[in-house]
């Protein structure tokens, strides 16, 4: 598996909560935890989940991680313009010895 | 503060080699391991390669394996990525990324907690 499978896409209006799913298989999202990352336009990546649920100091508790099994979810409620961004979730992969990512989802504030 | 600084993109031709560079600052950058991932344009994001906070392991994605080297001078607190017989498909920003900790309930997770910028490297003839 060379990437973990995200939806391209997603969308909401504001105020609405929206979920982001990523799947993986035993060799990563079922013996790891899961880490999610923000990529604002034309900026690095910003860690915004960490440990499957953990937020980092900073990041809004609207932000919320969850995993079951191997697949993973992303929520964000209260959406806001300026949660539009690219969100990737990664696990560590035993069988890499580094970290696989998700193929990204571009979120839309419409 | 955390600061990491990429350098040393450009625009190489295919098979040509390329040294990219990445300064850190603001933590104890000899008890940190440290990854190389990038993102083609347009694309997601891949892991390259890691290296151990002593520099005793280095492992790779096998996209680049046999052809990149990761190394890392403690002394000079510099990261380093060495990137021989290039190929258009390592067309990238490559960032720089520290990898942390965290353990509970006798299990531990490594992710991400600082990025660099990223610099862009371009194969193309």
């Amino acid at each position: 598996q060379s990437v973990l499978t995200q939806p391209p896409s997603a969308s909401g209006t504001p105020g609405q909560r929206v979920t982001i799913s990523c799947s993986g298989s035993s060799s990563n999202i079922g013996s790891n935890t899961v880490n999610w990352y923000q990529q604002l336009p034309g900026t690095a990546p910003k860690l915004l989940i960490y440990s499957n649920n953990q937020r980092p100091s900073g990041v809004p508790d609207r932000f919320s991680g969850s995993k079951s099994g191997t697949s993973a979810s992303l929520a964000i409620s209260g959406l806001q313009s300026e949660d539009e961004a690219d969100y990737y979730c990664a696990a560590w992969d035993d069988s890499l010895n580094g970290p696989l990512f998700g193929g990204g989802t571009k979120l839309t504030v419409l | 503060q955390v600061q990491l600084v990429e350098s040393g993109g450009g625009v190489v031709q295919p098979g040509r080699s390329l040294r990219l560079s990445c300064a850190a600052s603001g933590f104890t950058f000899s008890s940190y391991g440290m990854h190389w991932v990038r993102q083609a344009p347009g694309k997601g994001l891949e892991w390259v390669a890691v290296i151990w906070y002593d520099g005793s392991n280095k492992y790779y994605a096998d996209s680049v394996k046999g052809r990149f080297t990761i190394s890392r001078d403690n002394s000079k607190n510099t990261l380093y990525l060495q990137m021989n017989s290039l190929r258009a498909e390592d067309t990238a920003v490559y960032y720089c990324a520290r990898e942390d900790l965290y353990c509970s309930g006798g299990s531990c997770s490594y992710y991400f907690d600082y990025w660099g910028q990223g610099t862009l490297v371009t194969v193309s003839s």
